[in-house]
């Protein structure tokens, strides 16, 4: 079964331009999370889609946003990017979201470099 | 909120021997799960463990094992009979019963076997 795939895998804009990351869980997994993961921040949440519905969200701007299309594929967008924006962008699936255990698994990360 | 720390940015130990990576958190909650996770370097998260706040019994996979004190709020990771492909960031984790899959990391312990 291929694992989660994240694309592009790397991607440099410039600040004030707008950047859509994709991400595919793994097949019959519902559930699609994003994390940001810096060296100053490190690893944040920050947003939950399952069933093309936003469940929870992180403390980011307005300026981050997702959705998630009915085959569990999930893009982020991230508009008017800054410097801050530069990391790697993570996206996790599992297979149901809720209570109880459901282990996320992990792709591969986009590098977002904003110049 | 809930918060995550580990204290150790950098180990390093000599292949064969036992590590143990120092975690912390912070809940009011009661049912909960930790996780430790791996990210070799440019590689993808892994789970490497994870215990139930209800459980008693440590958790153990393998090589690793975890130390859980849950009246502490403690949760070590001790890696026994170190091998090269060990080295990687390791994540201390913690998740809500509750709250789906919004996982909180702390920032990492970044562990070098040595030959």
């Amino acid at each position: 079964k291929a694992g989660v795939t994240q694309t592009p895998r790397y991607l440099i804009k410039t600040r004030g331009q707008q950047v859509t990351l994709s991400c595919s869980p793994i097949s019959g997994h519902r559930s699609v999370s994003w994390y940001q993961q810096t060296p100053g921040q490190g690893l944040q949440f920050l947003f939950e889609y399952f069933s093309e519905t936003q469940r929870n969200k992180g403390n980011f701007p307005g300026r981050f946003s997702g959705r998630q299309f009915s085959n569990s594929r999930s893009e982020m967008n991230v508009s008017t990017l800054e410097l801050g924006d530069s990391a790697l962008y993570l996206c996790a699936s599992s297979l149901a979201a809720g209570q109880g255990y459901n282990e996320q698994f992990f792709g591969p990360g986009t590098r977002l470099t904003v110049l | 909120a809930q918060t995550v720390t580990q204290s150790q940015p950098e180990m390093s130990v000599q292949e064969a021997e036992t590590v143990t990576l120092s975690c912390t958190y912070d809940t009011s909650e009661n049912n909960y799960y930790l996780f430790w996770y791996k990210q070799p370097p440019s590689r993808q998260m892994i789970l490497v463990i994870r215990q139930e706040a209800y459980k008693q019994q440590n958790a153990t996979e393998n090589r690793f094992s975890v130390n859980f004190q849950k009246a502490a709020k403690s949760f070590s990771l001790k890696i026994s009979d170190s091998q090269l492909g060990d080295t990687a960031m390791y994540f201390c984790a913690f998740r809500d019963y509750s709250s789906a899959s919004k996982i909180i990391f702390g920032s990492g312990t970044r562990l070098s076997i040595r030959p």
